[in-house]
């Protein structure tokens, strides 16, 4: 079954540094990868999505992410934090039936002036 | 153009009472999901519909748990005789794919937080 593990229930950065959010799947089958992003007490937000195009995925706000095959990973990085950036941050991978997402545990990014 | 809207967003219930919590998603979305989000956990699949169609609803978590999608638009989840265990957000997606769905947007409600007392 298809899965993620984000590394990471909490990281904090200072404004302007750099932004590492790690996730790895777990998959028999190419995945199909999100980052979604949670801001309190609102619905999730897709950041970026990899469906076996380019390797390197631009999403919205600065962020991308790799998708490594040899490291089974997809980290999200941004190269200057942003105070608004603070958020949760989830990691997800499309199952098999393509009905449904495998959503990671998140991970709280805190953003300090 | 509205997103995807849920309602109640706040609910309080006491244990053993049935809730019900809609969702409204995107106009002409075809596919729509049902997530149960638990505290500091990411969201878990519970329900696909396709249409009116539910496709899937491997995910929900016991028979005290029903979803409906009537006329393919609007949807219900139901519970049952709720438990403390079922406290969390409900968060519903739509997305405008049909059928096996890779790649498709799925665009999230803001979410229901129940309570069981």
């Amino acid at each position: 079954a298809q899965s993620v593990t984000q590394l990471g229930s909490h990281v904090s950065v200072s404004e302007g540094a750099l932004v590492l959010l790690r996730c790895n799947y777990s998959s028999s089958v190419p995945p199909y990868l999100f980052w979604y992003v949670q801001y309190p007490n609102q619905g999730l937000q897709l950041l970026l999505k990899y469906t076996s195009a380019a390797t390197l995925v631009k999403g919205i706000n600065g962020f991308e992410a790799e998708f490594k095959k040899s490291e089974t990973s997809f980290h999200l990085t941004k190269p200057s934090a942003h105070m608004s950036d603070a958020a949760e941050y989830f990691c997800a991978v499309s199952v098999d039936s393509g009905y449904a997402l495998n959503f990671g545990k998140g991970t709280s990014l805190l953003v300090t002036p | 153009g509205a997103g995807v809207s849920q309602s109640p967003r706040y609910k309080v219930a006491k244990r053993g009472q049935d809730v019900a919590l809609r969702c409204d998603p995107i106009s002409g979305h075809v596919s729509l999901f049902w997530y149960q989000q638990a505290l500091g956990q990411g969201p878990e699949f519970l329900t696909y519909f396709q249409n009116e169609a539910q496709l899937d609803k491997s995910g929900l978590p016991s028979d005290r748990f029903f979803a409906e999608r009537p006329e393919g638009s609007v949807s219900t989840l139901k519970i049952q005789r709720t438990q403390q265990e079922d406290s969390a957000v409900y968060l519903c997606a739509s997305s405008s794919g049909a059928g096996p769905w890779f790649g498709n947007e799925q665009f999230f409600g803001p979410g229901t937080r129940l309570t069981v007392l």
